[in-house]
């Protein structure tokens, strides 16, 4: 099992490009989840999706998109990127709500 | 709302001494308890956990004791390794406000030294 995969490992956008994250899971994971970690703020959620179709906001939803296209994946869009959205961003997973979570090895986002 | 607090690092030791992170949370109900590790350049992984109070987690020759009546959740290791250099999050899974979130800590970077 290659557990929760991710794509790209880096990339460096310019302000007002957009990017789609990609994450998969396969280990039949019901949940999904998107972080984004900054220096001294730990992880904060940004969406996540409870089953396949259903998707809500997290603590920090604004400027970002998600879909979850099928069991196994789970994107994040940004449609216009802005300089504080510079941050590494990580793909969770797991079984039912409450659940321990496993991450992908994230994203590293800069955007000048 | 429910949040974790960790100390701050880094914390800086020669290997084979003895470790500790203290990590205390508020939370309404009886949320499960996580520490989390992130080695360099990778992701988080589960270290241990606890579900209720007075469980014990253990993973490595890691533990932590799931306190209630000081809403603490610290982690141990007896004899640190040069290899246990990461950042170690403590985390509480919050079902409030409909929908679930792991809430972190800040996060304790850990140097172990030859």
């Amino acid at each position: 099992n290659a557990g929760v995969t991710q794509t790209p490992k880096f990339q460096v956008l310019k302000t007002g490009q957009s990017m789609t994250l990609q994450c998969a899971q396969d280990m039949n994971h019901n949940s999904m989840y998107w972080y984004r970690q900054d220096p001294g703020m730990g992880l904060r959620l940004i969406y996540y999706s409870a089953s396949e179709g259903t998707t809500d906001k997290g603590e920090v939803p604004n400027g970002y998109n998600v879909s979850r296209l099928n069991k196994r994946e789970f994107s994040l869009r940004l449609e216009s990127a802005a300089p504080s959205q510079t941050s590494v961003y990580f793909c969770a997973s797991s079984v039912y709500r409450g659940d321990e979570q496993f991450f992908g090895p994230g994203t590293r986002l800069t955007v000048l | 709302g429910n949040s974790v607090t960790q100390m701050e690092g880094p914390v800086t030791l020669s290997e084979e001494a003895f470790l500790t992170i203290n990590c205390t949370y508020t939370a309404t109900g009886y949320p499960s308890l996580f520490w989390y590790v992130q080695y360099p350049g990778e992701g988080l992984q589960l270290l241990l956990k606890a579900t209720k109070a007075d469980d014990k987690g253990s993973n490595k020759g890691f533990e932590a004791t799931y306190r209630k009546e000081t809403t603490s959740f610290h982690l141990e290791k007896g004899s640190v390794q040069v290899s246990d250099s990461a950042v170690y999050f403590c985390a509480l899974s919050d079902l409030s406000g409909g929908y679930n979130k792991l809430i972190f800590g800040a996060g304790t970077r850990l140097a172990v030294h030859p």
